[in-house]
């Protein structure tokens, strides 16, 4: 079935450092991917998507990258806040295996320390 | 604009009990749905609803059961809790399936204990 294998975590960075986080996919047909981040006691929210091949995503400085020939979705930002301390989550939404539901890594939990 | 309301924030069961979980939206969202958060599982989907009258069946949906009778509500009953429910629990919403262009919304979880 369709699945998600993110980085594990937890990864603790300084204030302005580079951030990566590694996600790839297993699904069957054309799948949609996403980044979710939940800060501390929240709910999840909608970071970036991208639907098809070597569609970009991007949002408050953080990107992504579809790329169909490795299956792989790495988020990026080039500098790191504080503020970023959150649990990020890569997801993908397939209508095969899924049935267009979304199905999520198991997260990776990123400290930026000041 | 409230968004995805879920109530109650934290719950303490005993072994065996019932209740109920409420999720309410107020976007006229046709697509909700439940997933289960634990620690290094990520989110699972319990059981989604694709509109009013109409559910389906997640990865993890023993021991839960849902209906939706109104666009706007999306109960989820545990019939007798067990100790393997323990977790915090997400309700999420969106225009279609798989999010369109503005993502899931979601709730800000109910964390449940089951002793």
């Amino acid at each position: 079935g369709d699945s998600v294998t993110q980085m594990e975590g937890p990864v603790t960075l300084s204030e302005e450092a580079f951030l990566t986080i590694n996600c790839t996919y297993t699904a069957t047909g054309y799948p949609s991917l996403f980044w979710y981040v939940q800060y501390p006691g929240e709910g999840l929210q909608l970071l970036l998507k991208a639907t098809k091949a070597d569609d970009k995503g991007s949002n408050k400085g953080f990107e992504a990258t579809y790329r169909k020939e490795t299956t792989s979705f790495h988020l990026e930002k080039g500098s790191v806040q504080v503020s970023d301390s959150a649990v990020y989550f890569c997801a993908l939404s397939s209508l095969g295996g899924s049935q267009g539901n979304l199905i999520f890594g198991k997260g990776t939990k990123l400290s930026v320390k000041p | 604009n409230a968004g995805v309301t879920q109530t109650p924030k934290f719950q303490v069961l005993k072994t065996g009990q019932s209740m109920t979980l409420q999720c309410a939206q107020d976007m006229n969202h046709e697509y909700m749905s439940w997933y289960r958060q634990d620690p290094g599982m990520g989110l699972r989907l319990i059981h989604y609803s694709v509109g009013a009258g109409i559910t389906d069946q997640g990865e993890v949906p023993n021991g839960y059961n849902v209906s939706r009778s109104t666009t706007e509500d999306f109960p989820l009953r545990l019939l007798s809790a067990a100790p393997s429910q323990t977790s915090v629990y997400f309700c999420a919403s969106s225009y279609t399936r798989t999010g369109g262009n503005y993502g899931y919304t979601f709730g800000s979880g109910t964390r449940l204990t089951v002793v």
